[in-house]
């Protein structure tokens, strides 16, 4: 009964380190995507995927880049980390258009 | 403007009473809608999808007015339970993306 996965849950970071988050869902769902959350900001979409092997840009792609090699994971990479990345990032998966997506319970970054 | 667009509350009411959300969107394209349900520092959890036709499940009534560009959420006899934040949600083109409003805060007091 897994859904979607992310790791890690938290983690701190200076500025200018890099780090992949990971996102993998079991639902066998063709949608991946990649929000980040602020305060009064909503849920933001960074990139996105639509099946294994693409990628596209979303709101706020910069700063981020992505992958997905295979279906079940869609990893967010941070080169060079900034502040302005401290946020809250949620993935989310979906079966296919007209659909909800199903979320991960989020990644804390902190980044000093 | 926002594409999606809700009073962020909060909306503070006592148990039982009946309390109702409003949402507009302006993409006339939309074709989908939803409302999401977030606690506080929790992801977001679909509450229900809203249909033409409005619909209901449970406590829970879900309305659409495609011609107004208007989304509603009315929950009846409320519980402490539903204190989070109500997100209006629309599909985007192709289906392929969600455009989700800043959210709605409910606080239920006893």
């Amino acid at each position: 009964n897994a859904g979607v996965t992310q790791t890690p849950k938290f983690r701190v970071l200076k500025t200018g380190q890099s780090m992949t988050l990971l996102c993998a869902q079991d639902m066998n769902h063709e949608y991946m995507y990649w929000y980040r959350q602020d305060p009064g900001m909503g849920l933001r979409l960074i990139h996105y995927s639509v099946g294994e092997g693409t990628t596209a840009k979303g709101e706020v792609p910069d700063g981020y880049n992505v992958s997905r090699l295979k279906k079940q994971n869609f990893l967010l990479g941070l080169e060079s980390a900034a502040p302005s990345q401290t946020s809250v990032y949620f993935c989310a998966s979906m079966a296919g258009g007209n659909q909800p997506q199903h979320f991960g319970d989020g990644t804390r970054l902190s980044i000093l | 403007r926002k594409e999606v667009e809700q009073d962020p509350g909060p909306f503070n009411v006592p148990e039982g009473a009946t309390v109702a959300f409003n949402c507009t969107y302006s993409n006339s394209a939309s074709q989908s809608f939803f409302w999401y349900r977030q606690d506080c520092r929790k992801e977001p959890k679909l509450l229900m999808s809203v249909y033409s036709s409005g619909n209901e499940d449970g406590r829970f009534t879900a309305q659409l007015n495609r011609a107004s560009q208007y989304i509603s959420l009315l929950i009846r006899d409320s519980k402490l339970s539903d204190s989070a934040t109500y997100l209006c949600v629309v599909s985007h083109t192709g289906f392929q993306k969600l455009v989700f409003g800043t959210g709605t805060r409910l606080l239920v007091s006893p």
